[in-house]
């Protein structure tokens, strides 16, 4: 089965704040995401990476930045963090030759 | 931005009762579409990959269809258990890029 695992379930940061968010998978896959879900709006795209090193901006990237440093690991940074970054983030990991997504278990982060 | 919506947004049935939703996607460029299911306080769980014009899925009691030419999917439940209280997403697939995402449907079965 593949396992991803985010490293908080719960966090909470306060304004101006550097966050780190983590997302490791075991499955050696080439593609990893970083989503936030908040109500009435669905999984919204922040970053996505292909490769190692690689990184893309998704839908929202605005005041996120990720490091892809390890195939494993997909780090989701927030340089300043702010309220309106009050969210669950949710990382997902998909193999280059599969269409299934698999998620992690998400963390809700709060921004006081 | 590609646009990907589902309804409806929220839906409640008595337990036994059968439903479906709808998922509507941009008939161009179509390459996939994806159905998760996602419970409280869980990850999204995928129920169905869809790739080609008419393909049916079933996992149990759960079946989905898909229309690439019009652009639309549903996902029909058969004899809803409380168990199926969840949201249902549907995702769309543009050529091999990331996920688009509908909102939801966030059904709540009653015993």
């Amino acid at each position: 089965d593949v396992k991803v695992t985010q490293s908080s379930r719960y966090l909470v940061k306060r304004t101006g704040e550097k966050v780190f968010l983590e997302c490791v998978q075991d499955m050696d896959h080439e593609n990893m995401f970083w989503y936030r879900q908040d109500p009435g709006l669905g999984l919204r795209l922040i970053y996505f990476s292909y490769d190692v090193k690689m990184k893309e901006k998704g839908d929202i990237p605005e005041g996120y930045s990720v490091s892809r440093e390890k195939k494993e690991r997909f780090s989701l940074i927030l340089e300043s963090a702010s309220t309106n970054q009050t969210s669950m983030y949710l990382c997902a990991t998909t193999s280059a030759q599969s269409y299934e997504q698999y998620f992690g278990p998400g963390t809700r982060l709060t921004v006081t | 931005i590609l646009n990907v919506e589902q309804s409806p947004q929220s839906l409640h049935v008595q337990e036994g009762d059968s439903t479906n939703f709808t998922c509507s996607f941009p008939s161009s460029n179509f390459y996939a579409l994806h159905w998760y299911r996602w419970e409280t306080a869980k990850s999204p769980e995928a129920l169905f990959v869809m790739t080609l014009n008419g393909d049916e899925k079933k996992k149990g009691r759960i079946s989905a269809t898909l229309n690439t030419k019009e652009g639309y999917s549903y996902l029909y439940i058969k004899g809803s258990q409380p168990e199926d209280s969840a949201t249902y997403l549907c995702a769309f697939q543009a050529g091999n890029t990331p996920l688009v995402f509908g909102k939801g449907t966030r059904l709540s079965v009653i015993a």
